[in-house]
């Protein structure tokens, strides 16, 4: 029963450097999400999926790309890669989309550091 | 506007005394609520939902929290810390109707629990 799961679990950057995030659930979620945590912060969303082939900007999308090719996975992508986007991401996922009243699962996260 | 306020950044108790983590949210729907528990590296784990049923919801571990539309807030109770309640809180609300179905995340409340 694996849920979400994230890799790497860590890794570090030199700026400018790119790299992707990968994300996969395994509960048939239509809805997946990636948001960063940053100290004080809360959590803040970076983008989302309604489903395969869908996606959408959350509140801080500048730096990162996303894609939906199939249900399963939700890959995070940064381009060239800022000390500011130092973080710790989580991707999320949930059954159903209008209908927000489904909790969210998450993954172990994704503890980034670019140099 | 939705927004989240969590009006106690670090709450300390003593074991087998009364936790009390504060909420206060704005909607501009007809919100959903939860409180989400955060174990050190580790994502997020729903620990109860509000949405428009009773309005004393009962999660797991023994926390409970009341809506009350009146005050706009959805506190975090436990009547007795245990010392593996030691953790960061967020409370969320959700644009229940909206058809974004996003979510507004609490800055978060770290809990310490002393022996």
């Amino acid at each position: 029963n694996a849920g979400v799961t994230q890799t790497p679990k860590f890794q570090v950057l030199k700026t400018g450097q790119s790299m992707t995030l990968q994300c996969a659930q395994d509960m048939n979620h239509e809805y997946m999400s990636w948001y960063r945590q940053d100290p004080g912060m809360g959590l803040r969303l970076i983008h989302y999926s309604v489903g395969a082939g869908i996606t959408d900007q959350g509140e801080v999308p500048n730096g990162y790309n996303v894609s939906r090719s199939t249900t399963e996975d939700f890959p995070l992508r940064l381009l060239s890669a800022a000390p500011s986007q130092t973080s710790v991401y989580f991707c999320a996922s949930s059954t159903g989309t209008v209908n927000s009243n489904q909790p969210q699962h998450f993954g172990d996260g994704t503890r980034l550091s670019i140099l | 506007a939705q927004s989240v306020t969590q009006l106690d950044s670090h709450v300390s108790v003593s074991e087998g005394t009364p936790v009390l983590l504060r909420c206060n949210y704005s909607s501009s729907y007809s919100p959903s609520l939860f409180w989400y528990v955060q174990h050190p590296n580790k994502g997020l784990q729903l620990l109860l939902k509000y949405t428009s049923a009773a309005t004393l919801v009962k999660g797991i571990n023994g926390f409970e929290a009341e809506f009350k539309k009146s005050e706009t807030s959805f506190h975090l109770t436990k009547p007795s810390a245990h010392m593996s309640d030691a953790a960061e809180y967020f409370c969320v609300v959700s644009e229940r109707g909206s058809t974004l179905g996003r979510l507004y995340f609490g800055r978060g409340t770290q809990l310490t629990v002393w022996p």
